[in-house]
């Protein structure tokens, strides 16, 4: 069964305490995304990785960090550092080569209170 | 500094009826276009995609139209069905950057009515 796994559905944190966010994938997808997503806005980048031991920032990294040790696994830490960390994440991956759509997985609801 | 543009919030349109979703784009580097679907608290799903020597490509009820003159694409439903009511994002990525990025809209809420 391929696909894009991420767990919890939904997740509840006190303020200021650290929280990883997992996405495991078995599509031999080489690059990897996350984005969240706030009410009325699109998808924001938050870090990317194409090839394992390698990521970068995206757009808003600020509060994040990641890691890929694993070409299958690439979690999201939001730190107590991120302002506002309530949003709704989602992992995507993606062959490197050649034009390519995204795959997204299910998300996961971070509500930190 | 918005890359991809997508004016207008919300769409409603009766069943069996064309929906029409428009999306514009400033970065002339983009050279690949996609149109996800999302329903609320999952992840979007690919529908269709263009890429830029194309300026049509249609797949079943989905058309999207790419005017790379005037850096708009648009994405054409015929007929609507309930079923399609979600959030449609217009995304955008420049292959030829090393990187494969995609640049999202903010989406368009699209209803369609029985």
């Amino acid at each position: 069964d391929g696909g894009i796994t991420q767990s919890p559905k939904y997740l509840f944190r006190k303020e200021g305490q650290n929280v990883t966010l997992s996405c495991e994938q078995n599509l031999n997808h080489d690059a990897m995304y996350w984005y969240r997503q706030d009410p009325g806005q699109g998808l924001r980048l938050i870090y990317y990785s194409q090839i394992v031991n390698d990521f970068q920032k995206g757009d808003i990294a600020e509060g994040y960090s990641v890691s890929r040790e694993k070409k299958e696994s690439f979690p999201l830490t939001v730190t107590s550092a991120q302002k506002n960390p309530t949003a709704f994440y989602l992992c995507a991956t993606q062959w490197t080569s050649g034009y390519n759509e995204q795959f997204f997985g299910p998300g996961t609801r971070l509500t930190v209170l | 500094d918005q890359q991809v543009k997508q004016n207008s919030p919300s769409l409603s349109v009766q069943e069996g009826r064309i929906s029409i979703l428009n999306c514009d784009y400033t970065n002339s580097m983009f050279d690949y276009f996609l149109w996800y679907k999302k329903y609320p608290a999952e992840g979007p799903t690919f529908l269709i995609s263009i890429s830029s020597i194309k300026d049509k490509n249609e797949d079943g009820r989905f058309t999207v139209f790419l005017n790379k003159s005037a850096k708009h694409l648009s994405l054409h439903i015929v007929p609507s069905q309930p079923g399609d009511s979600a959030v449609y994002f217009c995304a955008a990525s420049e292959t030829q950057g090393g990187s494969e990025k995609l640049v999202f809209g903010k989406g368009t809420k699209l209803t369609v009515n029985p």
